[in-house]
C-alpha cells in the first residue's frame, strides 16, 4: 500500500507569516494532487503537479514535486484567514489507477 | 453547470441498520467516486463506478455496495452500520476513462453518524 505522509499535521500562524507544508511518500507516485477542504464540504483541487522537479504557482501558492516523484511541498507566501483549511495531497497509488490515496492532511489555522 | 450533489447533509442512524447515500454527478461526467472520511483523517477510497459498473474497489467489506444510474447519479449503501461506520462520506464526478483518475470533483459529502 503506497502511503502519503504529511507534515504538519496542525499548523497555526499569524497573518502574513510564510509556511511550508510537506507531503513524503516513500513510493513513486505518476502525479500529486493537492486539495483544500474547509470544514462541512468536499476537497477542492487546487493543483496537479506531473512531472518530477516541476514547480507551479497558484497565486500565492508555490507547488513543488521532487525530482524523483515521492515527495512534494505546498508554500504559502503572506498567509491570509482567508486561507485557514485542511490542506489535503493525493496521488494515483499507479500509473492509469482508478482512485486517490491521500494523507491525513494539514490543518492550517491563519489568525488574524 | 451544476456541481456535484449530495443527499442528505446529516444522518444519524443505530448499529445494525441500513444506511442509503445519493450523489448527483456534474454535467457531463460519467465516472463516480465514493470516500470515506473518519474524523482526522484523509479521505479514503470505497470505490468507483464507470458507465455504471464497479470499476475498482478499496479494501472495505461487501456491506458497502453502491449502484450508478444511467443518468450517472449514484447511491451507496452500508448495511449492518457499526459504530466504526461513522464518518464523512465523499462523492466525486470526473470525466473520466475506465482506468483513470481523471479530475475529480467533490460533493460536500453527508455526515453519518452511527449509535
Amino acid at each position: 500500500t503506497q502511503l502519503l505522509e504529511q507534515s504538519p499535521q496542525f499548523l497555526s500562524i499569524q497573518e502574513g507569516e510564510n509556511l511550508t507544508v510537506y507531503c513524503n511518500s516513500s513510493s513513486v507516485f505518476s502525479s500529486l494532487q493537492w486539495y483544500r477542504q474547509e470544514p462541512g464540504e468536499g476537497p477542492v483541487l487546487l493543483v496537479t503537479v506531473v512531472t518530477g522537479g516541476e514547480v507551479k504557482k497558484l497565486k500565492r501558492l508555490t507547488f513543488q514535486f521532487g525530482d524523483a516523484r515521492k515527495d512534494s511541498s505546498l508554500h504559502i507566501t503572506a498567509a491570509q484567514p482567508g486561507d485557514t483549511g485542511l490542506y489535503l495531497c493525493a496521488g494515483p497509488p499507479g500509473a492509469g489507477s482508478y482512485q486517490l490515496t491521500f494523507g491525513k492532511g494539514t490543518k492550517l489555522s491563519v489568525i488574524p | 453547470e451544476t456541481g456535484v450533489t449530495q443527499s442528505p447533509t446529516h444522518l444519524i442512524k443505530t448499529r445494525g441498520q441500513q444506511v442509503t447515500l445519493r450523489c448527483s454527478s456534474q454535467s457531463g461526467h460519467n465516472t463516480v467516486s465514493w470516500y470515506q472520511q473518519a474524523l482526522g483523517q484523509g479521505p479514503q477510497f470505497i470505490f468507483q463506478y464507470y458507465r455504471e459498473e464497479e470499476n475498482g474497489r478499496g479494501n472495505f467489506p461487501p456491506r458497502f455496495s453502491g449502484l450508478q444510474f444511467p443518468n450517472y447519479s449514484s447511491e451507496l449503501n452500508v448495511n449492518a452500520l457499526e459504530l466504526d461506520d461513522s464518518a464523512l462520506y465523499l462523492c466525486a464526478s470526473s470525466r473520466g476513462l475506465a482506468g483513470g483518475v481523471g479530475t475529480q470533483y467533490f460533493g460536500p459529502g453527508t455526515r453519518l453518524t452511527v449509535l
